[in-house]
């Protein structure tokens, strides 16, 4: 692995079922992002993590739970998708909360029907 | 509140200058960011500004007045690679830990 990484790549997914967004990094970074990307919206933070073993609300955290088990790793989790959650998701990380540059993965397009 | 303006488009020539303006209003300011992101691909550093004034990187430089909430990212000597969407972004640390606040993108053309 380098850098940051993603998965799946993209996924549609009925309205009402769960879906968990992998993310992991191997750099060793402490902070962690996710954030969804919509037109003409820009980037909104969904949660953070500033270290293994805690997370925090971000701008929209509504209908989305993380975890931090670990350093390398910070699954989302949809609980119930709804059609609203259709966005491109992106993980994030940087050295450290107050990290200079975010490092973003991939992105993951998700479609709910 | 926290708000952040940057024009919607901008189109330019190849070779040009050109300059995207950002302004800014959070209670917390700890920092301004400017992000490149191609289409379809992954948002990338372009620069941090904390302290007032220019930051310089190649082609690109970008400008901070915090008294103001104003910056902007110049860039020079454009490239049709150069066409992608801008990103300014605040990190704000009102509420004791650091968020980040992006604005809602500007997406440049540049044209031969």
């Amino acid at each position: 692995i380098a850098g940051i990484t993603q998965a799946p790549t993209s996924q549609i997914l009925a309205a009402g079922r769960r879906m968990t967004l992998r993310c992991t990094q191997d750099m060793r970074h402490n902070a962690m992002y996710w954030y969804r990307q919509d037109l003409g919206l820009g980037l909104r933070l969904i949660h953070y993590s500033n270290t293994a073993g805690t997370t925090g609300k971000g701008e929209v955290p509504d209908g989305y739970s993380v975890s931090r088990a670990n350093t390398d790793d910070f699954p989302l989790t949809l609980a119930s998708a709804v059609p609203s959650q259709t966005s491109v998701y992106f993980c994030a990380s940087s050295l450290g909360q107050g990290g200079n540059e975010q490092f973003f993965g991939p992105g993951t397009r998700l479609t709910v029907l | 509140g926290q708000n952040i303006d940057q024009p919607t488009e901008m189109t330019a020539t190849e070779g040009a200058i050109v300059q995207i303006n950002c302004t800014y209003q959070t209670s917390g300011f700890n920092g301004l960011f400017w992000y490149q992101q191609h289409a379809g691909e992954a948002p990338t550093f372009l620069s941090y500004n904390v302290l007032d004034g220019l930051e310089e990187t190649g082609r690109f430089s970008s400008f901070l007045s915090r008294s103001k909430g104003y910056s902007y990212l110049l860039l020079k000597e454009l490239q049709m690679k150069d066409s992608a969407s801008y990103f300014c972004a605040v990190r704000d640390d009102t509420s004791g830990t650091y968020k980040y606040i992006f604005g809602t993108g500007t997406r440049l053309k540049v044209l031969a």
